[in-house]
């Protein structure tokens, strides 16, 4: 069974990078026809997807996120990670990844950050 | 690319049915998905491509799609239904939109 794990800081300082890691388990990274996707939730509000990425480098984020987000893998290690510089409250949200193909199949539990000084 | 527009609430007795719609889904394709989420759970799919169901999900759960609406419909309402419901669908150019959620309470 295919599983996935959120791991980083859970504070990050405004103005600062907030990083993120999804640690791919039970199946294989670099599977065809399977993007890998990071989506946030604010507390008390909706899923926003945030980017998504194709294992042989490709991706694709948000409009509204695209100036500040990198989404990145490291293929040997089946993980891959968000980025988010400049961050502020705003950006204070439980971060989950995800396997998408079309649709999220599987799901982290999810990592909650929050931007605080 | 706009998020897709859901009601905020919906709510019926057990055994009732009860339907989500989820407004602003392309109709030239039907990579439309539904995800309950229960508190302080990571969300859980329900419904793939319109009207799929992944193994395990009960069939009281079934989707539909109509033009640029899609639809959520939970059958033989029961208490571990009550959740939150989120429908998304690709928007084109690899760009994927969420609707803002329905609370789902079972009376």
């Amino acid at each position: 069974q295919l599983q996935l794990q959120e791991s980083g800081p859970g504070l990050v300082k405004p103005s600062e990078t907030l990083s993120l890691t999804c640690s791919v388990s039970g199946g294989s990274f670099t599977t065809r026809n399977y993007y890998w996707a990071w989506i946030r939730q604010p507390p008390g509000k909706g899923l926003e997807w945030i980017g998504s990425m194709y294992y042989t480098g490709g991706t694709y984020y948000t409009p509204s996120l695209k100036s500040r987000v990198i989404i990145s893998a490291d293929t040997s290690k089946n993980q891959f990670s968000l980025e988010l510089n400049s961050v502020t409250a705003a950006d204070t949200a439980v971060y989950y990844c995800a396997r998408y193909h079309y649709f999220f199949d599987f799901w982290g539990q999810g990592a909650l950050v929050t931007v605080s000084s | 690319q706009s998020a897709l527009t859901q009601p905020p609430s919906a709510s019926g007795s057990p055994g009732q049915s009860v339907t989500i719609s989820c407004t602003g889904t392309s109709s030239d394709h039907n990579y439309v998905s539904w995800y309950q989420q229960h508190p302080d759970k990571a969300p859980k799919l329900m419904i793939f491509e319109v009207n799929k169901r992944p193994s395990g999900v009960p069939d009281r759960f079934s989707g539909s799609k109509s033009g640029n609406t899609a639809s959520l419909t939970v059958s033989g309402l029961q208490a571990e239904d009550e959740a939150d419901y989120y429908c998304s669908s690709y928007a084109g150019s690899n760009i994927v939109v969420f609707g803002g959620g329905t609370k789902l309470t079972v009376l």
